[in-house]
């Protein structure tokens, strides 16, 4: 069966470090690979969005990055973080388009 | 633009009592619609989606076009029902919208009083 896996569970960084976060999809191949992101009081908003190798699609101008350098590999990063990078990250796969999402565990990212 | 409005942040109901989530959007045309569900320390997972039609843990939700509504329902509320819940929308498969975009509400949290 299908996993995901969203890693770490939670991170404290301070302004201006870097941010590398990981999620890796088991189970199966080519899938559609996300990033969300939930400020507190908000709902989750999509960052972005992959289906395939090298292929980053960005929704909403911000200071984070994607890449997807294997098939089922997706990394969320940032060169300098700033204070409204605060959240709660979620990584979420799907067969293909227009199939339900599968979401990871979350990282809740606090910027001091 | 597309919207999904959950009024309520807070529901608080009574073992057996009827349960109704309340979700509105905002989108021209004929999106798709799904209910997502957290548990306590568990992840977000899909519920139901509309054009399924079908009853989830005794939830159904109803799409009115009229009023751009997709309330979730659940005639006898248990327990385990409380949870946090999304309302959520993306383009349909025909628009070629491309991936499947959800947008999401901000969530209701339900809490079921013994």
């Amino acid at each position: 069966s299908q996993t995901i896996h969203q890693w770490p569970a939670t991170l404290v960084q301070p302004v201006g470090s870097p941010l590398s976060l990981e999620c890796t999809v088991e189970g199966t191949s080519n899938p559609n690979l996300y990033w969300y992101r939930q400020a507190a009081g908000r709902g989750l908003q999509l960052l972005f969005y992959s289906v395939g190798i090298g292929q980053i699609s960005s929704e909403v101008p911000q200071n984070l990055s994607a890449s997807r350098p294997q098939d089922r590999q997706f990394i969320l990063s940032s060169k300098k973080l700033l204070l409204s990078d605060s959240g709660f990250y979620l990584c979420a796969w799907s067969p293909s388009s227009y199939q339900p999402q599968h979401f990871g565990d979350g990282t809740r990212l606090s910027i001091l | 633009a597309q919207r999904v409005t959950q009024p309520e942040k807070l529901l608080s109901v009574f073992k057996g009592a009827p349960v109704e989530l309340k979700c509105n959007y905002s989108y021209s045309g004929s999106p798709e619609l799904f209910w997502y569900v957290q548990y306590s320390r568990q992840r977000l997972q899909l519920l139901l989606r509309h054009i399924s039609r079908e009853s989830i843990k005794g939830f159904t939700a109803d799409l009115n076009k009229g009023e751009t509504s997709f309330h979730l329902k659940k005639p006898f509320a248990q327990e385990e029902d409380s949870a946090m819940y999304y309302c959520a929308l993306s383009p349909p498969a025909y628009s070629g919208a491309g991936s499947y975009q959800l947008t999401f509400g901000k969530g209701t949290k339900l809490s079921v009083i013994p």
